[in-house]
């Protein structure tokens, strides 16, 4: 079944503590992007990838880091998480190859509380 | 990208047609609208494109009026399990590295 995965689905930490939530899709697609979600604010990309070793920043990635050394991930790393981070998190997946390169796949979301 | 502009929700009842307005005044010749939807916290499902021409799927039904100034998503019969935030977004085909910016939506609400 093609499908993005996150991990994990719900994440409670404390300011400061270093981590990672990883995205994985089975698609084989080039095209990779973190999203936040907030009440009133909407979907806001984070960063998003072309390809492996290529990434870029999107609307809001200030305290967030990316990196794609494989195609099929793409984890989203928060160094020194602030309780400003505290959001719903997507991933999404799309390619430009397929004939529906319009469509974007999204995972389930990770749920995200920093203390 | 241009800007869309919806209303921020809507009520339907049950079994009757869904029509969802999306204002996209500045839309360039080359951008498409799209139209994706969000139930409950869950990922954004890709719901129907179009350019200027009508588009139907079995999903949806997407007008887009003749100078591309604003369009309609149609839910022919809106059941329960459509009650969801739609989002219209304007933009061209992937190709570009940016991908799908996202507004504030419809809350679209279903009701029995």
């Amino acid at each position: 079944e093609a499908q993005v995965t996150q991990n994990p689905r719900y994440l409670i930490t404390v300011t400061g503590k270093k981590l990672t939530v990883t995205c994985s899709q089975n698609m084989n697609h080039e095209y990779m992007s973190w999203y936040r979600q907030d009440p009133g604010l909407g979907l806001r990309q984070i960063y998003y990838s072309m390809n492996v070793e290529v990434t870029d920043k999107g609307d809001v990635p200030e305290g967030y880091k990316v990196s794609r050394k494989e195609k099929r991930n793409f984890p989203l790393i928060l160094e020194s998480p602030s309780p400003n981070q505290t959001s719903l998190y997507f991933c999404a997946s799309s390619s430009p190859r397929e004939r529906k390169s319009y469509e974007q796949y999204f995972g389930p979301g990770t749920r995200l509380t920093v203390t | 990208d241009a800007k869309t502009t919806q209303p921020p929700s809507m009520d339907c009842a049950e079994g009757r047609a869904a029509n969802l307005p999306c204002n996209h005044s500045t839309i360039s010749g080359n951008e498409y609208v799209y139209w994706y939807r969000q139930i409950h916290s869950q990922g954004p499902q890709y719901i129907i494109h179009g350019l200027k021409n009508n588009e139907t799927n079995e999903m949806a039904s997407l007008i887009i009026t003749e100078d591309r100034k604003s369009s309609t998503l149609i839910l022919p019969h809106a059941t329960l399990r459509d009650t969801a935030v739609y989002y219209c977004i304007v933009r061209v085909l992937p190709g570009s590295a940016r991908q799908l910016t996202f507004g504030s939506g419809t809350q679209l609400t279903v009701l029995p």
